[in-house]
């Protein structure tokens, strides 16, 4: 199975601030790597497809990049709304496997 | 819209089998676009992929839990079941249904979420 590593495995920050999140593949996935954004109680919802496709209706703040074994999400202004549990997985190869999650949480 | 409905018992008692269903409604079930996935969350964890069925009845299980998974179709319906053998406390977690799209390759559309426990 493709392992994928996130980190930092939690955050704190503060409204208006720049968050990066980064996940490491075991192995190659081309561009086969997708975000999600889960709130507590919540199903997860998709930001990010392909590495950098934006889904629609998602926040232009939100960004993905990364090709290979390397990703990476950012969020350009931290809002309010956007504490949550972040989540990579990849669509490269079965069985599709998840991150551990990144937890971003108010400074 | 679309939309993905979980629904089943809360309890299973150990060693018995868990089953859900998956609704759906919006009227995109029986396209050829999209795979139709089970996933589970155990409390406070992180997710893991279960398995999917396509429209058709093919399917494709997590070999971590190949021996014990049955995903079932009826499209007549526009829903799709997982069953799950010989449950223990490890089993306990929030099941979501979720759809795929098939190219490329994310889930686009989920259930609420269903919380299981196993207990006796």
């Amino acid at each position: 199975d493709i392992q994928l590593t996130q980190s930092p495995s939690s955050l704190s920050a503060s409204v208006g601030d720049r968050v990066t999140i980064t996940c490491r593949a075991s192995e190659t996935l081309s561009s086969y790597l997708n975000w999600y954004q889960q709130k507590l109680g919540r199903a997860p919802k998709l930001l990010i497809y392909a590495a950098s496709k934006l889904q629609s209706g998602v926040p232009a703040r939100f960004s993905g990049s990364g090709y290979g074994t390397d990703f990476t999400l950012t969020i350009s202004s931290l809002q309010p709304e956007d504490f949550a549990t972040y989540y990579c997985q990849q669509s490269f190869s079965t069985p599709w496997t998840f991150g551990l999650g990144t937890k971003v949480e108010i400074k | 819209q679309v939309q993905l409905q979980e629904s089943g018992p809360g309890l299973v008692k150990p060693s018995q089998t868990l089953s859900l269903a998956c609704t759906v409604s919006g009227g995109s079930f029986s396209s050829g676009d999209y795979y139709w996935s089970w996933i589970r969350q155990p409390p406070g964890k992180g997710l893991e992929w279960i398995g999917y069925t396509y429209y058709s009845g093919s399917t494709y299980y997590n070999p971590s839990l190949k021996s014990r998974v049955t995903i079932s179709v009826d499209a007549s319906r526009a829903q799709f079941s997982l069953n799950l053998t010989s449950v223990t406390a490890a089993d306990t977690a929030v099941y979501f249904c979720a759809r795929q799209t098939a190219t490329p390759l994310y889930f686009d559309y989920w259930g609420q979420g269903a919380l299981v426990t196993v207990s006796s």
